[in-house]
């Protein structure tokens, strides 16, 4: 079953911490997505990765394939980093087009972690 | 810049109505799908579609149905709406997954549904 975990489901921090987001998942997966919502509903994509990691400003994501694991990580956090952060993994469906590992494009997705930063 | 327009931002209906919410994306994307979202239960997949006038259901498609005619639009129905259809609605797209990895979905702004 294609299931995916977030932690923590609220975290709140001060300006300049050090933030850490935890996701892990149950089975392979073809990529994992970190995304995040601010107020007002719009979604955005941070992050696809399927190994490694990925660094974009302050925001940097991690994988680990054999624990099934990743991590979004915030450095020097800001109350503007303020928002909903969700991770989801994207899983083969089957065999779609000729392609046994193919996901379809559908994501799981985790419950979502609400980051407060105060200033 | 990929752009998914939800047709309405607010929409207040009755109970019993037909409701329609319209999704269009202008990047030739062939997937796109639907999502409903409600507080401490994330975003759950209602229906999607990988291709014109193919259809998959997702986790809670009860009392939902899907069109999509042309590429570029997907639609949402609500057959006979209910006050426990009251929720966010939101619209997705990508592309077709490539050969390594996925795709990164883009979102529309959201469509906030009330059933009276």
């Amino acid at each position: 079953k294609n299931e995916v975990e977030q932690s923590p489901q609220n975290l709140t921090a001060q300006e300049g911490e050090f933030i850490t987001i935890n996701c892990s998942y149950s089975v392979g997966i073809s990529a994992l997505h970190w995304l995040q919502q601010h107020p007002g509903g719009g979604i955005v994509s941070l992050f696809m990765l399927s190994s490694g990691k990925k660094k974009h400003g302050r925001l940097i994501a991690t994988i680990n394939i054999q624990e099934k694991h990743s991590s979004l990580h915030i450095t020097a956090s800001h109350p503007r980093d303020s928002a909903v952060y969700i991770c989801a993994g994207e899983f083969p469906q089957g065999d779609w087009f000729g392609d046994r590992g193919s996901t379809l494009g559908r994501l799981y997705f985790g419950r979502g972690t609400q980051l407060t930063v105060w200033p | 810049d990929v752009k998914v327009t939800q047709s309405s931002r607010y929409l207040v209906k009755r109970t019993g109505e037909k409701v329609f919410l319209e999704c269009v994306q202008d990047m030739d994307h062939e997937n796109m799908f639907w999502y409903r979202q409600d507080p401490g239960l994330g975003l759950r997949l209602i229906y999607f579609s990988y291709d014109v006038k193919m259809k998959e259901k997702g986790d809670i498609p009860e009392g939902y149905s899907v069109s999509r005619e042309k590429k570029e639009r997907f639609s949402l129905i609500l057959e006979s709406a209910s006050t426990n259809q009251t929720s966010m609605y939101l619209c997705a797209s990508s592309l077709r997954q490539g050969a390594i990895g996925g795709q990164p979905q883009h979102f529309g702004d959201g469509t906030r549904l009330s059933i009276l």
